[in-house]
């Protein structure tokens, strides 16, 4: 079974542009979490997509937005770069929610530099 | 909200020698996961154990057990017999059973280096 493929692995965007990541669960999952990484902040959560339908959001200005789609693949979007949006973008993707989902499960990451 | 807080942001071990990493969280919840997930430098996270706050007994996963404590909130992961391979930074995370989704809370994470 493939794993969590996220796209593309290296961006690097001048700011005030907007980019759009992109994340393909495994295959049966229907959960897409989204993580940043940064060395100061850590992994904070962005959002969560199940079933096409955001269920959770974090902390993150507006500028942060995300979809899923009918396949499960899901897309985050940075509209208006800042310089402190350069960061690691994780995926994850889970099978369910709740107390039947036991694990997340990984991309390898989009690390994005904004100059 | 949720809280973990990771105190060790670097420890050493020597090669086949046995290593304690500590996580304490924050909840009010009686119901969640705990995790300890393992990131390389190839930058891919990888649940190393998973524990149940339901289920007494700590998780065992090879090498790899945990002591949870309920009570204190701590929920530290032992390394048994320390590879080169375990390098590698280790976060403790934790997922709420009682709050709808899969949102993940992160400690700030511990570097482990193991020495040949």
């Amino acid at each position: 079974k493939a794993g969590v493929t996220q796209t593309p692995r290296y961006l690097i965007k001048t700011r005030g542009q907007q980019v759009t990541l992109s994340c393909s669960p495994i295959s049966g999952h229907r959960s897409v979490s989204w993580y940043q990484q940064t060395p100061g902040q850590g992994l904070q959560f962005l959002f969560e997509y199940f079933s096409e339908t955001q269920r959770n959001k974090g902390n993150f200005p507006g500028r942060f937005s995300g979809r899923q789609f009918s396949n499960s693949r899901s897309e985050m979007n940075v509209s208006t770069l800042e310089l402190g949006d350069s960061a690691l973008y994780l995926c994850a993707s889970s099978p369910a929610q709740g107390r039947l989902n036991t694990e997340a499960f990984f991309g390898q990451g989009t690390r994005l530099t904004v100059v | 909200a949720q809280t973990v807080t990771q105190s060790q942001p670097e420890m050493s071990v020597q090669e086949a020698e046995t290593v304690t990493l500590s996580c304490t969280y924050d909840t009010s919840e009686s119901d969640y996961y705990l995790f300890w997930y393992k990131q390389p430098p190839s930058r891919q996270m990888i649940l190393v154990i998973r524990q149940e706050a339901y289920k007494q007994q700590n998780a065992t996963e090879n090498r790899f057990s945990v002591n949870f404590q309920k009570a204190a909130k701590s929920f530290s992961l032992k390394i048994s017999d320390s590879q080169l391979g375990d390098a590698a930074m280790y976060f403790c995370a934790y997922r709420s059973v009682e709050e709808y989704g899969n949102k993940l809370v992160f400690g700030a994470g511990t570097i482990l280096r193991v020495k040949s």
